[in-house]
This record gives C-alpha cells, structure tokens and sequence, in this order.
C-alpha cells in the first residue's frame, strides 16, 4: 500500500539555524516525491520535487530535500531557518501505478523562534 | 501568476442537504483533483479526472460524491445528503499534465464545510 508518514506534528527551530522535517513513504514501483507548504486559511504551495536524478533536489524558498532509497526517506531541509518559515508543511507521494492519486502526509507544523 | 479559485469560501449546510463545491481550475490545465482534509487530520485524495471522467478515485469517493466539470471552467464537487463526518476544508488541485512529465499540482484555498 502506498503512504506517508511525517513522524514529527510539529518542529520548533530558532531562526538562522538549520531545519529538517522529516518525511517517510511506501510505494509500489518508482517514488515521485513532492513538498507542500500550508499558510493559514491558504492552499497548499508546492515547494519542491523528486522525479529521478540527483538525490538532493533544491525548490522554493531556499528550501531543499534529499532523497534516500534505501532509508525510504524525503526529509525537507534549509540551512538557516526564517521566521516566515513558519508553516505547516506537507510530504507526498504520487502512486506507483496510479498515476493521478496522490497520497500526503498528516503534516508537520514549523514553528521557527526569532 | 495564475491561481486555482474555490466559491464558496465557506459553506454551511444542514445535514441530509445537498451541497456543490465549486473550483475554478488554471485555464489550460488538464487535470483536476479534489482532496479533503478534516479538521487536524492529514490532506486525503478525494478523486481525479480528466478529460471528462473520473481517472482516479480513492474509497472514502463513493455514492455520496460525484465531479462534474459543467462548462470549460468550473469543476465541481457535489455531496448528496451531507453527514455531519462531511464537515472538512476541500481543496482543489489542477495540473497542466498527468501521466506524462510529473507536474505539481496547483491548489486553491479551499472551501471550508460545516455540517450542521
């Protein structure tokens, strides 16, 4: 069965420090990867993708993710967390075989400290 | 830059009503998808569709639930008879491509459901 998992329901960084948020998956076939940002009462914002290719992806934001196949994981990273990081972001997978059902993570929200 | 937009922002219906959630998709994407998300829970794929049907949909997408896409912009999601469980925000999603090369999907703000 296809799925996500973001283990942590919130992460709380001091700006200008590192931020990772985690996120694990299962599926069948090849992983698609994506991140997802939520802002209060706003949709998801996409941030960044794993398709194929080098394991560590740059998006959005000055965000970044790195992809590892053998631990089935895509966590999120940045180098120096800003305040208006501050978010709830969003891991998700694409099925392997279904191509148009996508499956997302409960969440992880951000809270970064000035 | 182009923006997928929801209407109603928020709806409130009494249970056993019927409701229709409106989307109107970015205008040359092909895909539409609908996702709920219940207060606290995670974002879950709702449906699918393409081309004038329904190209996936997950189990929670059953009788209760049908997509129309009415004209060459709206995207609709009707709900019959409303359970007080239906209260969620419902996010639609459009993407340019499908199978093809992986885009993301572009998300409106919601439309948040209250069922009373």
């Amino acid at each position: 069965a296809q799925s996500v998992a973001q283990p942590e329901d919130q992460v709380n960084v001091a700006e200008g420090n590192p931020l990772t948020v985690k996120c694990t998956y299962s599926v069948s076939g090849n992983p698609y990867l994506f991140w997802y940002v939520q802002y209060p009462n706003r949709g998801l914002q996409f941030l960044l993708k794993y398709i194929t290719g080098d394991n560590l992806v740059k998006g959005s934001y000055g965000f970044e993710a790195e992809f590892n196949k053998s631990q089935t994981s895509f966590h999120l990273k940045k180098p120096s967390a800003l305040v208006s990081d501050s978010a709830l972001y969003f891991c998700a997978v694409r099925d392997g075989y279904n191509f148009n059902k996508f499956y997302f993570g409960s969440g992880t929200k951000l809270n970064v400290k000035p | 830059e182009p923006e997928v937009t929801q209407t109603p922002s928020h709806q409130v219906t009494q249970m056993g009503q019927e409701v229709i959630l409106r989307c109107v998709p970015i205008s040359n994407h092909l895909y539409f998808y609908w996702y709920r998300q219940i207060l606290g829970q995670k974002v879950e794929f709702l449906v699918s569709f393409y081309n004038n049907e329904i190209s996936e949909k997950s189990e929670i997408f059953d009788d209760q639930f049908s997509v129309e896409r009415p004209d060459g912009s709206n995207f609709t999601l009707k709900i019959r008879s409303t359970k007080l469980e239906d209260s969620a925000m419902y996010f639609c999603a459009s993407t340019l491509t499908g199978t093809g090369e992986v885009q993301p999907q572009h998300f409106g703000d919601g439309t948040r459901l209250s069922i009373l």
